[in-house]
């Protein structure tokens, strides 16, 4: 079945270095992507997507691109922040067709001053 | 619009007590889902809804049951709490996009801590 499968974290940064979080898929077709992130304490929200093949989603100078050679929808940023420090998931959509979202495990991002 | 809202945010239970988790949204959205998180665990759906009247179980509900007489509330019941349901408890709501399936974003509540004893 379909599923996605993250870098283990946690993973810890000083402020300012730059940020790859791994995320391959396996599924029929060409799903749309996405990353949700958690902040501490709160529920989660969507970060960005991808619709389709080639697209690149970015919010809040985060960018993951839409791979199908490599099925992978990579999280990255130039630069991180200590307000960065969250839980992300990526996330792809159940083929239900029930709204239902398989989620990865999650990826801890510490960052350090 | 507030969201999702999810009532209360922290409870503790004695084992074998009974309660209800209320989740609300005022997005007039179709689909609702209850999840539970735990540490290592990632996000597990417990059960969801893709309509007023309709619920359907996900990958973890035994021992919760759900209710949605009214489109914008979705109800988790916990009939007799044990201490394994001790967990971060997440409503989510969404909305498909007729014609682009899979597309639609999930809006999380603030999540619902509760601790069995």
């Amino acid at each position: 079945g379909d599923s996605v499968t993250q870098m283990e974290g946690p993973v810890t940064l000083s402020e300012e270095a730059c940020l790859t979080i791994n995320c391959t898929y396996t599924a029929t077709g060409y799903p749309s992507l996405f990353w949700y992130v958690q902040y501490p304490g709160e529920g989660l929200q969507l970060l960005l997507k991808a619709t389709k093949a080639d697209d690149k989603g970015s919010n809040k100078g985060f960018e993951a691109t839409y791979r199908k050679e490599t099925t992978s929808f990579h999280l990255e940023k130039g630069s991180v922040q200590v307000s960065d420090s969250a839980v992300y998931f990526c996330a792809l959509p159940d083929p239900s067709n029930t709204g239902k979202l398989i989620f990865g495990q999650g990826t801890t991002l510490q960052v350090k001053p | 619009n507030a969201g999702v809202t999810q009532t209360p945010k922290f409870r503790v239970l004695k084992t074998g007590q009974s309660m209800t988790l209320l989740c609300a949204q005022d997005m007039n959205h179709e689909y609702m889902y209850w999840y539970r998180q735990d540490p290592g665990m990632g996000l597990r759906l417990i059960h969801y809804s893709v309509g007023e009247g309709t619920t359907a179980k996900g990958e973890v509900p035994d021992g919760y049951n759900v209710s949605r007489l009214k489109k914008q509330n979705f109800l988790l019941g916990l009939e007799s709490a044990a201490p394994s349901q001790t967990s971060v408890y997440f409503c989510a709501s969404s909305y498909p996009v007729r014609g682009a399936w899979g597309t639609d974003t999930q809006y999380f509540g603030p999540g619902t801590r509760l601790t069995v004893l």
